[in-house]
């Protein structure tokens, strides 16, 4: 089972910023949080991923809670190509092993609305 | 970013005949690959993990005699459905490990339809 929860679907306004929440309260001391989007029909693709402090690229921003129980991605001037469903996933940062896996929840449906 | 190609991206068979898909890794070499199903409107599910030079990791649930997995090469994996039926089309999508920490790519996909 994925150790994320996220909400199943969200608007957001071409040009606004688009935040998207993902609670993973179970998480452990040593586990990052993974962000990948799909777009429709198309493989995922990785966004951005961290540990407990935020983190930027040129695509986007984590935020993460103290109590790392939570995070939010934040797409800062999204577009209508930024429609796409996004996966928050929590895994270890090294290829050993079961972090090797990635589990899937059903992620945020995120419509960019002209 | 290492890039992950998948061939065919499309293919439309009859029901009984076998389709190979194949994931390369096109600039990098890939010792663990994964292979991933995805029904309409629901998430990845993992099948199996294929290792170079090994025989693949198959998930609970999955038949490996179905879904031949071959990784002869650091670049080359595939994805043999044998004796395919209409309840296997699905979008078929791989990914493979990279160097770094964490590091995953992922293929394009590959649309399967078994008439």
């Amino acid at each position: 089972d994925a150790k994320t929860t996220q909400p199943t679907s969200m608007d957001c306004a071409e040009g606004r910023a688009a935040n998207l929440p993902c609670n993973h309260s179970t998480i452990s001391g040593n586990e990052y949080v993974y962000w990948y989007r799909q777009i429709h029909s198309q493989g995922p693709q990785y966004i951005i991923h961290g540990l407990k402090n935020n983190e930027t690229n040129e695509m986007a921003s984590l935020i993460i809670t103290e109590d790392r129980k939570s995070s939010t991605l934040i797409l800062p001037h999204a577009t209508l190509r930024d429609t796409a469903v996004y996966y928050c996933i929590v895994r270890g940062d090294n290829n050993a092993g079961n972090n090797r896996k990635l589990i899937w929840g059903l992620g945020t449906s995120l419509a960019v609305n002209p | 970013g290492a890039v992950v190609s998948q061939h065919p991206s499309r293919v439309i068979c009859k029901s009984g005949t076998s389709v190979k898909i194949e994931c390369r890794s096109l600039d990098f070499q890939a010792t663990t690959m994964f292979w991933y199903r995805q029904f309409p409107k629901q998430s990845l599910m993992l099948m199996a993990t294929s290792n170079e030079g090994s025989k693949a990791t198959y998930e609970q649930g999955v038949e490996k005699d179905k879904f031949l997995i071959n990784h002869a090469s650091l670049t080359l994996s595939t994805l043999t459905v044998t004796s395919a039926h209409p309840e296997d089309s699905s979008f078929y999508i791989c990914s493979a490990l990279g160097l770094g920490p964490g590091e995953q790519f992922f293929g394009p996909g590959t649309r399967l339809t078994v008439l």
